[in-house]
Order: C-alpha cells, then structure tokens, then sequence
C-alpha cells in the first residue's frame, strides 16, 4: 500500500486568511489529484497535476506537484465560507494500473 | 450529465445479512472502483475492474466480493454483513484523465 499523509488533518479559520494543506509520500506518483468532497457527496476532482515542479492555479487555488513527484501542496488564498469541506489528495500509481492511493484528507472549515 | 449512481444513499442492515450495493455509470468507462471511507482512513480500495467479468483486489477485499456482468454496472456484495463494515462506500469510474465518484451509500450495520 502507498501511503499518502496529509496535515493539517482539520483546519479552521477565519474567512479572508490563507492556507496551505500538504501530501507527503515516500512513493513517486505518475500523477497526483485534489479531491473536495460535501458532505453526503462523493469527491470532486479539483486538479490532475502531472510533471515534477508543475503549479496549476484555480481561481483561488493553486496546486504544486513537488519536483520528485511525491508531494503535493494546495495553497487558498483569501478563504471563503464556500471553501469549506473535505479535501483530499490521490496518488496515480506508476505501475500501469492507474490506481488511485487516496490521503487521510483535510477538514477545513472557514468562519464567516 | 454524465454521472455515477448508487443505489442507495443510507441503508441499515442487520449482522449476518448479505448485502448488494450497485452502481452504475452511464459514460462507457472501462475502469470501475469500489472504495470505503471512514474517519482518519482515507479512501480505501476494496475492489476494481478493468473490464466486463474481470475484478482485481484492491487493500481491503476481506469480507466483500464483486461483479459486473455489464459494463456499466458494478456490485459490491457483503456476503455476511458485519458491524465493522458500517461505513461510506464510494463507487468511482474512470477513463485516462477523468474519475468520477457517485454520491456515496453510507452503511450501517446493527
């Protein structure tokens, strides 16, 4: 099993702060994914990142891939109530089988 | 709109019952997953299929098993339900650089 640790497990903050939530990984990924998921709903891909050092931005989210392919981070800039949810990262194995290696998540919560 | 469905949202069960949960995908997908989420853990992988009558064990296959007879359907089967399997289980679909997750069917087993 590839293990994907993500922190901070749960956040909370003020709306209009910033943030950055991190994957980290012994295993080098093909590709890594965001996930945000509601409550009572399934996850929504948010980004595929692919090539080592690549940053992709949305809107207020900008996605990096680390230069080894092991890591991930998400930085929100000026978080809104909206953000809130769970998000999490997933691993794209590098075997051919396209599995998903899916992190703990990340519970954040923005205060209006 | 392109979506994966599960059959049910919430379903309580009883120990010892055998369970179907179903899931369908209207997008022609090859790939299929089944995964169950619970706090602190993450998703985990229960079982996957890459074709019409072909299933892979995922981490957790103990206790589950599959099938899909149809390409756009995927079951996961509880043969014996047992109290540690309450939990969400996810089913997803993929083709290359597109997975997509149904809502979920949280489980309760009493």
């Amino acid at each position: 099993t590839q293990l994907l640790e993500q922190s901070p497990q749960f956040l909370s903050i003020q709306e209009g702060e910033n943030l950055t939530v991190y994957c980290n990984s012994s295993s080098v990924f093909s590709s890594l994914q965001w996930y945000r998921q509601e409550p009572g709903e399934g996850p929504v891909l948010l980004v595929t990142v692919v090539t080592g050092g690549e940053v992709k931005k949305l809107k207020r989210l900008t996605f990096q891939f680390g230069d080894a392919r092991k890591d991930s981070s998400l930085h929100i800039t000026a978080a809104q109530p909206g953000d809130t949810g769970l998000y999490l990262c997933a691993g794209v194995d590098q075997t051919g089988a396209n599995n998903l290696f899916f992190g703990t998540g990340t519970r954040l919560t923005v205060i209006p | 709109d392109v979506k994966v469905t599960q059959s049910s949202r919430y379903l309580v069960k009883r120990t010892g019952e055998k369970v179907f949960l179903e899931c369908v995908q209207d997008m022609d997908h090859e790939n299929m997953f089944w995964y169950r989420q619970d706090p602190g853990l993450g998703l985990r992988l229960i079982y996957f299929s890459y074709d019409v009558k072909m299933k892979e064990k995922g981490d957790i296959p103990e206790g589950y098993s599959v099938s899909r007879e149809k390409k756009e359907r995927f079951s996961l089967i509880l043969e014996s339900a047992s109290t540690n399997q309450t939990s969400m289980y996810l089913c997803a679909s993929s083709t290359p650089g597109l997975v997509l997750f149904g809502p979920g069917t949280r489980l309760t087993v009493t």
